[in-house]
């Protein structure tokens, strides 16, 4: 299975300041037929279920604010959100989909105030 | 708009069967796969299956592989999850998610239902 590891597990950032998420897959991600980074990212606020930020690595999903990017190629890829809101404190995932079935999440980074 | 509403929570004793139920809305059914995930109480997101109901294709993580069996109603436009003996390790909430994709097993989840809790405990 492909092994994705983010940095830091938490982090405390202030309102209107960049937060950095970190992930790296054990193995390369990108299908070279395409040359789409297989990586996604997810917001999951408490009590919710996850809701998709982030697909190819770097391609905002509908409706989600331009302060979340996601960034990255080869194993190593960051979602940034560039100015924290209230409303982002949550658990961010990134995922891979490109080992198949062995889709595999990475283990969650918590975002606060 | 597309949606995935699930079956409410439930409490069982260990060895008990257990199906649970994932009903889609606002999308046509047999063009989208449909997936499972496990989160363990206070934990990661788990990739557990998915199957396509169109013709009921399934591909399950080996990691849930024999442990789980994912099935699909067409006329119902629902999915299950299904276990025929539970054990306490069990104990999680389980999503049921669409693909963002139509036809793509294996592709970021853009829709997710609610979550059913599901305690096992004697």
């Amino acid at each position: 299975d492909i092994v994705m590891t983010q940095s830091p597990d938490s982090l405390a950032v202030s309102l209107g300041e960049r937060a950095t998420i970190n992930c790296k897959s054990s193995h390369s991600v990108l299908f070279g037929s395409n040359n789409k980074h297989y990586i996604a990212w997810y917001q999951q606020r408490s009590g919710q279920p996850p809701k998709l930020l982030i697909y190819w690595a770097s391609v905002r999903a509908s409706g989600v604010p331009d302060r979340f990017s996601g960034s990255g190629s080869g194993t190593d890829f960051t979602l940034t959100i560039s100015s924290l809101q209230a409303e982002d404190v949550a658990v961010y995932y990134c995922q891979q989909y490109y080992d198949t079935p062995s889709v595999t999440f990475g283990q969650g980074t918590k975002v606060e105030i | 708009e597309a949606q995935l509403v699930q079956s409410g929570a439930e409490v069982k004793k260990p060895g008990e069967s257990l199906k649970i139920s994932c009903q889609a809305s606002g999308h046509s059914f047999t063009n989208y796969w449909i997936g499972w995930v496990r989160q363990r109480p206070g934990k990661g997101l788990e990739w557990m299956g998915i199957i396509y109901p169109t013709d009921s294709e399934t591909r399950y993580s080996p990691s849930f592989q024999g442990q789980v069996i994912i099935s699909a109603d067409k006329s119902t436009t629902t999915a299950f999850l299904q276990w025929t003996s539970l054990k306490a390790s069990d104990t999680a909430m389980y999503y049921c998610a669409r693909p963002l994709r139509a036809a793509r097993p294996y592709d970021a989840f853009s829709i997710w239902g609610p979550g059913t809790l599901v305690t096992v405990s004697s």
